[in-house]
């Protein structure tokens, strides 16, 4: 069974305090790992797709990277408004089923 | 582009009453999905269709869920009866056949009472 773990349940920063956001998975033959951005009352915003160990995307102040075991969102010199819910999702090779991870609320104080 | 359209934002029902939630996904992502999420979890899969036809419904609970596509585009996911449990965010989404990437509408929030 698919899996996603992600680490720390929550995280409180001060702005412009660089932290890393994880994402642990066990999945049969990777097909991408996703991010999205969920702020309260909304849905999922994507981000990023990685699909192979190695990969690395950027996007303003994020930039997320993949081994074969777990990524990693990176948060560059936060902002407030960079404070949401961070949820990590992976698909599988053999079936279009996305298996999310709890998610990680990040707070970004001024 | 216009996004992934639900609507009503939000419900407020008794149990044992019927509610139906509607979804218009992006223009011309043939797979469209009803996923369900609970306060502090991510979203959970209950049914996915490729244009009409319902390809996993695995997770629906067919006893007072059900969920139709016709002709493809537009999809309506209904619980009768509801329950106190129903209570959560419905979230649709839809993706095209080129990449695998799942956009996602807003969510109804229903609160059952």
């Amino acid at each position: 069974e698919d899996q996603v773990t992600q680490s720390p349940e929550a995280l409180r920063l001060q702005e412009g305090e660089s932290s890393s956001l994880n994402c642990s998975y066990t999945v049969s033959g990777l097909r991408g790992l996703f991010w999205y951005r969920q702020d309260p009352g909304k849905g999922p915003e994507f981000l990023f797709t990685l699909y192979s160990a190695g990969e690395e995307k950027e996007k303003e102040r994020l930039k997320a990277t993949l081994t074969k075991k777990e990524s990693f969102l990176h948060i560059t010199a936060p902002k407030p408004e960079d404070s949401a819910t961070y949820l990590c999702a992976v698909l599988p090779g053999a079936n279009s089923k996305l298996t999310f991870g709890k998610g990680i609320t990040l707070s970004v104080r001024p | 582009e216009a996004g992934v359209v639900q609507s009503p934002r939000y419900k407020i029902i008794e149990k044992k009453q019927p509610v139906a939630f509607w979804c218009n996904p992006i223009s011309g992502h043939n797979t469209l999905y009803w996923y369900l999420q609970n306060l502090g979890q991510g979203p959970e899969l209950l049914i996915r269709y490729e244009n009409e036809e319902a390809v996993d419904d695995s997770q629906l609970p067919k006893d007072r869920f059900s969920a139709e596509r016709l002709k493809g585009v537009d999809s309506t996911l209904k619980i009768q009866p509801a329950e106190l449990g129903d209570s959560a965010v419905y979230l649709c989404a839809s993706s095209n056949s080129v990449t695998d990437t799942q956009y996602f509408g807003p969510g109804t929030r229903l609160t059952v009472l």
